[in-house]
């Protein structure tokens, strides 16, 4: 069954570092990966998505992931954080009949000035 | 106006009443998901609809039942509320696809 794990609950930075969440996956395929965000009192934003073309993926507000096979892992990557960027980030796969998704535990971000 | 409503954003209910929560949407699609989140437990699918006649269990049905009244409108019971059902509730809409999903802002239920 398709799975994904979320390695840190919580990540804080300073405002201008890079930020790095770390997601590995298991699935018996290639799967289809995704970030998504939630902002404070907010609903769920798609921020990238993998469906098996480039293995670097870029997203809004600067994001980007990379589909590691050898790894088993698709972390997310920020090279400079912002205020804004605070929420939480959660790692998705599609289930392998493709009808639902997938959702990791999440990762706090918490950026500091 | 938001694309994905939620009613009402904030409830308490005693346990044993039983409870609605209503989501509308005007993007037009034809899929509709409604997801529990629990704190660190992330999102987990309750139901999930892909047009007015199909309805399919998700992941922790037990305990709730759907209605999808109209494409546009999809709402959830919860028949005989029990305090291990407090959490924040989200729908969800998505066209020809799961991948890319659009959330209404979340209900949050308390069962006392």
């Amino acid at each position: 069954a398709q799975s994904v794990t979320q390695l840190d609950s919580h990540v804080s930075v300073s405002e201008g570092t890079p930020v790095l969440l770390r997601c590995n996956y298991s699935s018996s395929y290639s799967p289809s990966l995704f970030w998504y965000v939630q902002h404070p009192n907010k609903g769920l934003q798609l921020l990238l998505k993998y469906t098996s073309a480039a293995t670097l993926v870029k997203g809004i507000n600067g994001f980007e992931a990379e589909f590691k096979k050898s790894e088993t892992s698709f972390h997310l990557t920020k090279p400079s954080a912002h205020m804004s960027d605070a929420a939480e980030y959660f790692c998705v796969v599609i289930n392998q009949a493709g009808t639902a998704l997938i959702f990791g535990k999440g990762t706090t971000l918490s950026v500091s000035s | 106006d938001a694309d994905v409503t939620q009613t009402p954003r904030n409830r308490i209910t005693k346990t044993g009443k039983r409870i609605m929560l209503e989501c509308s949407q005007t993007k037009g699609h034809d899929r509709m998901y409604w997801y529990r989140q629990d704190p660190g437990l992330g999102l987990r699918l309750i139901y999930y609809s892909f047009d007015v006649k199909d309805i399919n269990k998700g992941e922790i049905s037990d305990g709730y039942s759907v209605s999808r009244q109209a494409q546009a409108k999809f709402s959830l019971s919860l028949e005989s509320a029990i305090p291990n059902q407090t959490a924040l509730y989200f729908c969800a809409t998505s066209s020809g696809g799961v991948e890319t999903q659009y959330f209404g802002p979340g209900t949050r239920l308390l069962v006392l």
